[in-house]
């Protein structure tokens, strides 16, 4: 397998633009994690699924995210608008309710 | 609210010592304790694992120690090694799955 795939790996953007984040976690893991994580913050959860359902989106900063996970094979993260205060490295993270996370290798945000 | 605290932000420590990185919680009742490396612009990688039901656990030259009544978790790395330098992050799971994470230690082995 080839591990948590994230797109894209860097995206740049002025505030006011719609960003989208992708992901595909690691085949037969039914739960997925997207995580923020900035110097000043750390690691941050944002919201996680289990069997494509959301179970606590509490970590979501504002309405201007929203997150999907319309299969087993994919989901996205939606930032509209984005700001510049949204910089951040995205992490998402699949697990098999084994006790591991695994994480894919983020996808860096830079909003002017 | 709940609360991780990783007890430094950055540690130096030399060559064939043992590194020891504390983690204390508040206002949570984790079932597991995680330990997680992450080396610049790369994804956490999991280390160890230790459920709330257990005090210690070994991989290699890895410990961890886990006091759910102390509300701690202590990591070590024995016989440092320069290669072990990275950020190594505390994360504790819920019966409900759910993970959180400190904010990580920097360990700087030195030669």
């Amino acid at each position: 397998d080839a591990g948590v795939i994230q797109s894209p790996r860097h995206e740049v953007t002025e505030m006011g633009q719609e960003v989208t984040l992708r992901c595909k976690p690691i085949s037969g893991h039914d739960y997925l994690f997207w995580y923020r994580q900035t110097m000043m913050r750390g690691l941050e959860l944002l919201i996680y699924f289990n069997n494509n359902v959301p179970i606590d989106d509490s970590g979501m900063p504002e309405d201007r995210f929203s997150a999907k996970m319309p299969n087993a094979s994919f989901s996205t993260l939606k930032i509209q608008p984005s700001e510049p205060r949204d910089s951040a490295v995205y992490f998402c993270a699949s697990y098999a309710n084994t006790g591991e996370l695994f994480f894919g290798e983020g996808s860096r945000l830079t909003v002017l | 609210s709940q609360k991780i605290e990783q007890n430094s932000e950055a540690l130096n420590i030399q060559e064939g010592k043992t590194a020891t990185l504390t983690c204390n919680y508040t206002n949570y009742s984790p079932a597991y304790l995680q330990w997680y490396r992450q080396d610049p612009g790369r994804g956490p990688v999991f280390l160890l694992l230790i459920r709330e039901n257990e005090k210690e656990k070994r991989k290699e030259r890895l410990k961890v120690t886990f006091d759910t009544t102390l509300k701690q978790s202590l990591f070590h790395i024995t016989a440092s090694q320069p290669a072990d330098s990275a950020t190594y992050l505390c994360a504790l799971e819920r019966r409900d799955d759910k993970i959180i994470f400190g904010k990580g230690t920097r360990l700087h082995i030195l030669p």
